[in-house]
């Protein structure tokens, strides 16, 4: 089973609303990472937050993280059609040696 | 560019053919890792490599193995391959654990 799982599976927004993505994992975790996967690319990082860090903030995205209820989030703010890809949050194991990846969500922002 | 480097980028096998993907990475990060995309799966994690000289199973280790050549490059090799092999391979690097992982454009595989 994963270790973390995305929420929504899949996410239609307009351009210009907020886009919200949750992450719930099972194990204590060192620290709780979100990427970005373009189609066919790459899987690109896109912000770190320690498991003693309940919220940062890079540009347009805001990442909440709640080690009690083992969640967190994702906020992309003013959504663009170039946000239009999969999201994905991984979490460290293994004293951070790797990730583990959840499925994914796949945002969709229609102009 | 600094990054990671996966060649190639496309390759079709039939069933019994053996290949290696090759990995290369510039950043003088010590960890590398090999994992496989399937469609509503994630990335699942086949090997890593901590450091240079050492390798270590992942979640999907069967039929796969690994060399560390040296610090910048991870090989993965398939010996004899079968239709379940069948996905997008992902080479990545991470200079610590408190980084994020820098990607590869990954290996498009198909064994028919």
């Amino acid at each position: 089973s994963q270790q973390g799982e995305e929420d929504p599976q899949a996410l239609s927004i307009q351009e210009g609303e907020n886009a919200t993505m949750n992450c719930s994992y099972k194990t204590s975790i060192n620290n709780l990472q979100w990427y970005r996967q373009n189609s066919g690319r790459g899987l690109v990082h896109l912000i770190l937050i320690r498991s003693n860090e309940r919220e940062k903030h890079s540009g347009r995205l805001r990442v909440t993280l709640d080690t009690s209820k083992k969640s967190s989030s994702l906020l992309i703010t003013a959504s663009r059609a170039a946000d239009t890809a999969s999201y994905f949050c991984a979490t460290a194991v293994n004293y951070g040696q790797n990730f583990v990846f959840g499925p994914g969500t796949r945002l969709s922002v229609l102009p | 560019n600094a990054g990671v480097t996966q060649t190639p980028k496309f390759q079709v096998l039939k069933t019994g053919q053996s290949m290696t993907l090759q990995c290369a990475q510039d950043m003088n990060h010590n960890s590398m890792y090999w994992y496989r995309q399937d469609p509503g799966m994630g990335l699942r994690l086949i090997y890593y490599s901590a450091s240079e000289g050492t390798t270590d199973k992942g979640e999907v280790p069967n039929g796969y193995n690994v060399s560390r050549l040296n610090k910048r490059e991870f090989s993965l090799r398939l010996e004899s391959a079968a239709p379940s092999q069948t996905s997008v391979y992902f080479c990545a690097s991470n200079g610590g654990q408190y980084y994020g992982y820098t990607f590869g454009s990954g290996t498009r595989l198909t064994v028919v």
